[in-house]
């Protein structure tokens, strides 16, 4: 089946600084693809769509300047959280969309980045 | 957008079969995932149903009335390690993008 990556798997960070997350798509091509961010006991959030060679496209209320995403190939997304806060620590989970169009059209998830904001 | 209903927590015995349901509405619907989330870790897809009907794949089951706005998973011989959050997904409303419900965790115990 299609195998999304994501690394770092957890990061500790200080307020201020700035953390890249990555994912990867590892067995396939995935021009979509997507970052949540999950709270405890809450359900998965959408925080922007990302397309390979274009600007990503956000959901209402993510501040796009502080979530930078970059998506240059077809195998590989980046979130940079800029100027980290603790209200940031948080689960960001990407996924990749697998053969849109197809009868599934199913998202891959990656394994998640724990991050944590001291 | 979608509003998706499930219930919070369920618990069942080691052995049984527990269903979990989930209703939606949305304009346009598009299809219905079932993921399983154990955790500290990410989801992992378990079914998606776009027609009426059951569709079965192992010890899971996946159903959908669309007319009800209605769907259901099925657990069978259920296994501690089935302990973990079950989240329903909706897609509809003109995009792609499914919205997830806020997800029903399941406690198996012996």
């Amino acid at each position: 089946g299609a195998v999304v990556s994501q690394h770092p798997s957890w990061v500790i960070c200080k307020s201020g600084t700035s953390v890249k997350i990555e994912c990867r798509s590892l067995d396939f091509q995935a021009t979509t693809m997507f970052w949540y961010r999950q709270f405890p006991k809450q359900s998965l959030m959408l925080m922007a769509t990302s397309n390979e060679g274009s600007k990503a496209t956000y959901e209402q209320g993510v501040e796009k300047d502080k979530f930078l995403i970059n998506h240059a190939s077809l195998t590989l997304s980046t979130l940079t959280v800029t100027s980290a806060h603790p209200e940031d620590s948080s689960f960001y989970i990407c996924s990749a969309r697998d053969e849109p169009g197809s009868s599934t059209d199913t998202q891959y998830f990656g394994p998640g980045t724990r991050l944590t904001v001291l | 957008g979608q509003n998706i209903d499930q219930p919070t927590e369920m618990t069942a015995t080691e052995g049984a079969i527990v269903q979990i349901n989930c209703t939606y509405q949305t304009s346009g619907f598009n299809g219905l995932f079932w993921y399983q989330q154990h955790a500290g870790e990410a989801p992992t897809f378990l079914s998606y149903n776009v027609l009426d009907g059951l569709e079965e794949k192992g010890r899971f089951s996946s159903f959908l009335s669309r007319s009800k706005g209605y769907s259901y998973l099925l657990l069978k011989e259920l296994q501690m390690k089935d302990s973990a959050s079950y989240l329903c997904a909706v897609k509809g409303g003109g995009s792609y993008i499914p919205t997830f419900g806020r997800g029903t965790s399941l406690i198996v115990h012996p």
